[in-house]
């Protein structure tokens, strides 16, 4: 069965304090693997997507990466803004097309 | 450049009845998913729009029905209201080919 998990799914850091968020994954014919965050009540906004086994992606604080079986989303020296909760989602193939599988997320919470 | 946009932000509504969700697409896109995220949960694909058609379809039952009119603007129909559908309603638009989906503020339903 494709599935997406996603660990912690909670994690709390003090600002400054560097960590990283796993999404690994169980999909046939994965065509792209994306991160969004999602602030609380409003829809996700997109991060990265990244295809291939190697691949690394960065913005500001945030670096991803991707293997064959799992993706980390690196957070360096984290800020209270930073804070939210962060999705991962696959595109399979599935039924004959492609679809777009969720994990649950993982919700970050930075202190002051 | 607007982004996605959906209205309305909040509904309520009782058992049995009947709702409409709208959205409407970042400028330049031509596909239209919609996604049902209940709370502490990843988003779930409902279904996608392209052309005026359904293209692909999630698990969700037939009370579940959709619509794109030739602006691209999209419907979310969901007939015989459950409390379990109670939920965040996502749209998310992309252009056809490109994988990445960039997503709405969403609807919140609540069902009494």
């Amino acid at each position: 069965e494709d599935q997406v998990t996603q660990s912690p799914e909670a994690l709390r850091l003090q600002e400054g304090e560097s960590s990283s968020l796993n999404c690994s994954y169980t999909v046939s014919g994965l065509r792209g693997l994306f991160w969004y965050r999602q602030d609380p009540g409003k829809g996700p906004e997109f991060l990265f997507t990244l295809y291939s086994a190697g691949e690394e992606k960065e913005k500001e604080r945030l670096k991803a990466t991707l293997t064959k079986k799992e993706s980390f989303l690196h957070i360096t020296a984290p800020k209270p803004e930073d804070s939210a909760t962060y999705l991962c989602a696959v595109q399979a193939w599935m039924d004959s097309s492609y679809k777009l599988i969720f994990g649950s997320g993982t919700r970050l919470l930075v202190r002051p | 450049d607007a982004g996605v946009t959906q209205s309305p932000t909040h509904l309520i509504k009782t058992r049995g009845q009947q709702v409409t969700l709208r959205c409407s697409p970042k400028s330049g896109h031509d596909t239209v998913s919609w996604y049902q995220q209940a709370l502490g949960q990843g988003p779930q694909f409902i279904f996608q729009y392209y052309e005026e058609e359904e293209r692909q379809r999630g698990n969700f039952p037939d009370r579940f029905s959709g619509h794109q009119y030739p602006n691209y603007s999209s419907e979310l129909n969901v007939n015989a209201l459950l409390l379990g559908d109670s939920a965040l309603y996502l749209c998310a638009s992309s252009l056809r080919g490109k994988e990445t989906q960039y997503f709405g503020p969403g609807t919140r339903l609540l069902v009494l």
